[in-house]
């Protein structure tokens, strides 16, 4: 089956600091997401890349869908303490219903 | 406006029992997937109701199924419960369609087997 690899799967920030995790598959996805996820929620969507090459912004956040339409990373500049979650990585083949696949997640921890 | 809300918050079952999940969509969306979110791991399609009726299905055992009614509400019904099927259980709304970005996910419903 479809299978989502996300990297690194766990990871500590210091305040200030600027991350990068991505996310490569096995298959072509028409539509790469990022969501965060904390305690107790469901996943919210963080950003949604829709061409090969995009690269989108939303606040501290940068996105880009891989050229081969088959991975995708995710930068956090100036970490912040409240960036402390669960990431995923989903892909969408874009057919009526949007079915997700998702990544199996990076932990993002802060330094003790 | 309410979000998707999802009953009970947690369950515990033991092994063979049934479990029935209850989900709310968002205001005016039509469409409701369920997703299973095993601990550590990220979340794994279950299916997808549409116009009361099952509109795909990922790769889950027949153990698992669901029902929508008429108001676009939904049920996730786990026969003969296994240890593994402990669990996050999440339940996203959207309308059929609309582009993947305007799926919502509810909070979830955390069931342990025993």
């Amino acid at each position: 089956g479809q299978q989502l690899n996300q990297s690194p799967q766990s990871m500590f920030i210091q305040e200030g600091e600027d991350v990068s995790m991505n996310c490569t598959s096995s298959s072509i996805f028409n539509t790469w997401l990022w969501y965060k996820q904390d305690p107790g929620e469901g996943p919210v969507l963080l950003i949604a890349l829709y061409k090969a090459g995009e690269l989108t912004s939303n606040g501290r956040l940068t996105a880009q869908f891989g050229i081969t339409r088959k991975d995708s990373f995710l930068n956090i500049s100036a970490s912040i303490p409240s960036d402390v979650g669960i990431y995923f990585c989903a892909g969408s083949q874009g057919a009526a219903g949007n079915k997700l696949t998702f990544g199996g997640g990076t932990r993002v921890l802060v330094k003790p | 406006d309410a979000g998707v809300t999802q009953s009970p918050t947690h369950l515990i079952k033991t092994r063979g029992q049934q479990v029935t999940l209850r989900c709310s969509p968002k205001s005016g969306h039509d469409t409701v997937s369920w997703y299973q979110q095993a601990l550590g791991q990220g979340p794994q399609f279950i299916f997808q109701y549409y116009e009361e009726e099952e509109r795909q299905r990922g790769n889950f055992p027949d153990r698992f199924s669901g029902h929508q009614f008429p108001n676009y509400s939904s049920e996730l019904n786990v026969n003969a419960l296994l240890l593994g099927d402990s669990a996050l259980y999440l339940c996203a709304s959207s309308l059929w369609r609309q582009s993947v970005e305007k799926l919502f996910f509810g909070s979830g419903t955390q069931l342990s087997v025993l």
